[in-house]
Formats: structure tokens, C-alpha cells, sequence
């Protein structure tokens, strides 16, 4: 199993500021992944992020908003730059693990923003 | 790309019934699986299950890959049941996945 642990859990943001939130792994991991699931909605798959390269963006993300930091196996953060009320989500990184009896998707807790 | 849908959207229970939850792709998957939304966000994986049936205590799932659907059975409904419940699939060659549109269940005590 995995253990992760994301930083906000919560936030009030003013529109036009930027947030960051971290995403840490108890374990190594090669990739993690970033969704968003705004308000009463499913996830949204913003970005793939691999340790040592750029992450890979889904369509309608881009870097210069959604910027996105792999220092490490074990770490992530994702940026939401210039925030709007459109903004307002749960953001939630995920890792998969591989086994023989097959594979495992956990979430962190979820960073709850709210943009006024 | 995949479009993955769910029914019900909305279900409400009394406690004690039983559920079937359905979702839809539109097609081939490598992978698929089961979470539960509980109340406070948390999302929680129930089920690994590409293909065939699998079961854990009150909760079983079956996926018919060749017929491209996924069914989640709910037994013995509980209160703590309630939540949002997500399929979520692996398109082949992507290795992410796609979520689905979601079921809100309401499990009433």
C-alpha cells in the first residue's frame, strides 16, 4: 500500500494569486499523476509526472498554468498560477503501484481550494 | 478518445437493500477499476479488475471486457456505503486512466 500526503488540505485563494501544493509519497514511485475534480464533478487527468523530465500535460492544461515540479521519487507539487473562481477544485495527486495480484491506484487526501 | 459512462448518476437506498452499479466504455481497456468517493473527498480503490469477477465482503464487481462494461455490486447496504463510486480504465498504450461520470448513492439509516 501507499501512504500519501498532500499540503494544503484546504485554502481560501485570492483570484490572480498562485498556489502550490505538495504531494509526498511514502514509497518511490516512477510516476504520479495530477487530477482535478471540480465542484460535484468526476476527475479530470491534468498531468503525468515522471522524475528527471517535463511533465506530460492532458488537453486544456498547460504548463504555464498548471506548473508542475518531480524533484524526486518520492515528491511532486502542482501550481495553479493566476487563479480564477473557475479554479475552485479538489486537486489530488496519485501513484500506481504494480503487483502479482494486480494494480493499486491510492490518492492523497485531496487539496481542497476555494478562489473568492 | 474513451468515453467512460456510468448509471445510475444519482441511487438511493434504504439500508439493508442491495445495488447494482453499472459503467460503460466506449472502447478496448488494459485496465480497470472500482473507487469509493466517501463523504469528506477521500478517494479509496475497491477493485483491480480488468476482467472476470472478484469479491471483498459485501461489495463484488464483474467486468465483461469483450462487451466493454464493468458492474459493481453492493450488498447489505450500510450507511457508511454512501458516497460517490467511480470506474476508472486504462486506455491500452496510455498508462493513465480515465475516470468515469460517477453514481451518488444515498444509503438512508
Amino acid at each position: 500500500s501507499a501512504v500519501i500526503s498532500q499540503k494544503p488540505s484546504r485554502d481560501i485563494c485570492q483570484r490572480g494569486t498562485s498556489l502550490t501544493i505538495q504531494c509526498q509519497v511514502d514509497s518511490q514511485v516512477t510516476m504520479m499523476f495530477w487530477y482535478r475534480q471540480q465542484p460535484g464533478q468526476s476527475l479530470t487527468l491534468i498531468a503525468t509526472a515522471n522524475q528527471g523530465s517535463e511533465a506530460t500535460y492532458e488537453s486544456g492544461f498547460v504548463i504555464d498554468k498548471f506548473p508542475i515540479s518531480r524533484p524526486n521519487l518520492t515528491f511532486s507539487t502542482l501550481t495553479v498560477s493566476n487563479m480564477s473562481p473557475e479554479d475552485s477544485s479538489i486537486y489530488l495527486c496519485s501513484v500506481e503501484y504494480w503487483a502479482a495480484s494486480g494494480n493499486t491506484i491510492y490518492f492523497g487526501e485531496g487539496s481542497w481550494l476555494t478562489v473568492v | 478518445g474513451i468515453q467512460v459512462e456510468q448509471s445510475p448518476p444519482d441511487l438511493i437506498l434504504q439500508e439493508g437493500a442491495n445495488s447494482t452499479l453499472r459503467c460503460n466504455f466506449s472502447d478496448s481497456v488494459n485496465n480497470l477499476q472500482w473507487f469509493h468517493q466517501n463523504p469528506w473527498g477521500q478517494l479509496i480503490n475497491l477493485f483491480y479488475i480488468p476482467s472476470g469477477t472478484k469479491q471483498n465482503g459485501r461489495l463484488s464487481a464483474t467486468t465483461v471486457a469483450t462487451e466493454r462494461y464493468s458492474l459493481l455490486y453492493i450488498s447489505s447496504s450500510q450507511t457508511t456505503d454512501s458516497g460517490v463510486y467511480f470506474c476508472a480504465v486504462e486506455p491500452p498504450g496510455t498508462y493513465k486512466y480515465i475516470f468515469g461520470t460517477g453514481t451518488r448513492l444515498k444509503v438512508l439509516a
